[in-house]
C-alpha cells in the first residue's frame, strides 16, 4: 500500500527565505506526483506534476525534484511571500492500471511572515 | 468554464439522516473522484468514476453511495450519517485519453459536513 509522508508539518519563515518541503513515498512505482496549494476553507489548486520520467519541473518561483528511486519529492520556494502562506499537499499516482487514483501526504502548513 | 463545482457548502446533518452531495464538471471530463479530509490530514479517496455508468471503491468508501449516469454529474449518497463522517469533502475531475502518465486533477471549493 502506497503510503506518502510530509516534512515538515509545519514551517514558518521571515518573508523572502528560501525554502524547502520534503515529500517521501514508500511504492517507487509511480506514474507521477504532484504538489498542491490550499488555502484555509477552500479546495485544492495544482502547482506542479512531475511525470514519473522526468526529474524536476519549475513554474516562476516554485521548483519541484523527483527522485523515484529513493522515493523522494522536494517543493523549492524561492523569495517566499506572505501570500506563499497555506497548506502544501503532496500526492503521488501509482501503479494502477485504471483510474488515476492519487494517494496524498498530510501536508506541510506553510506561514510566511512579513 | 465553471470547473468543479459543489453544492451545498456547508451543512450539518443528525445521525441518522441522509443526504447528497452534489458534484458537477463541464470541463468534459472522463474521470471524477470523491475525497474526503479529516482536520490536520490529508485527502482519502472515498469512490471514483472512469466514465458515465462506471464507479468503483477507492481507500474508504463503507458509508457512502455514487452514482454517474451523466458525464457532468457524480453526486454522493449518505445514507444513515454517522459523526464519524463529519469531515470536508472535496469532488475532482481529470481527463484519461490513454494509458498514459497522467494529468492532473481540478478540484471543487468543497462541502463541509458535521453530523452531530
Amino acid at each position: 500500500k502506497q503510503e506518502v509522508t510530509q516534512i515538515p508539518a509545519a514551517l514558518s519563515v521571515p518573508e523572502g527565505e528560501n525554502l524547502v518541503l520534503n515529500c517521501s513515498f514508500t511504492d517507487s512505482a509511480i506514474y507521477n506526483l504532484q504538489w498542491f496549494r490550499q488555502d484555509p476553507g477552500k479546495g485544492l489548486t495544482s502547482l506542479l506534476l512531475i511525470q514519473s520520467s522526468q526529474r524536476e519541473q519549475t513554474s516562476g518561483r516554485l521548483n519541484a525534484s523527483l527522485d523515484k528511486s529513493s522515493g523522494r519529492s522536494t517543493l523549492y520556494i524561492a523569495a517566499s511571500q506572505p501570500g506563499d502562506s497555506a497548506t502544501y499537499l503532496c500526492a503521488v499516482r501509482a501503479g494502477e492500471t485504471s483510474g488515476s487514483r492519487l494517494t496524498f501526504g498530510e501536508g506541510t502548513q506553510l506561514t510566511v511572515n512579513p | 468554464n465553471a470547473g468543479v463545482t459543489q453544492t451545498p457548502k456547508f451543512r450539518i446533518l443528525k445521525i441518522g439522516q441522509s443526504m447528497t452531495l452534489q458534484c458537477t464538471q463541464d470541463m468534459n471530463h472522463n474521470y471524477m473522484y470523491w475525497y474526503r479530509q479529516d482536520p490536520g490530514m490529508g485527502l482519502k479517496l472515498i469512490y471514483y468514476s472512469v466514465g458515465a455508468g462506471i464507479t468503483d471503491k477507492g481507500e474508504v468508501p463503507n458509508g457512502y453511495n455514487v452514482s454517474r449516469s451523466t458525464t457532468e454529474d457524480f453526486p454522493l449518497r449518505l445514507e444513515l450519517a454517522a459523526p464519524s463522517q463529519t469531515s470536508v469533502y472535496f469532488c475532482a475531475s481529470s481527463y484519461w485519453a490513454a494509458v498514459s502518465e497522467g494529468t492532473t486533477q481540478y478540484f471543487g471549493p468543497g462541502t463541509r459536513l458535521l453530523v452531530l
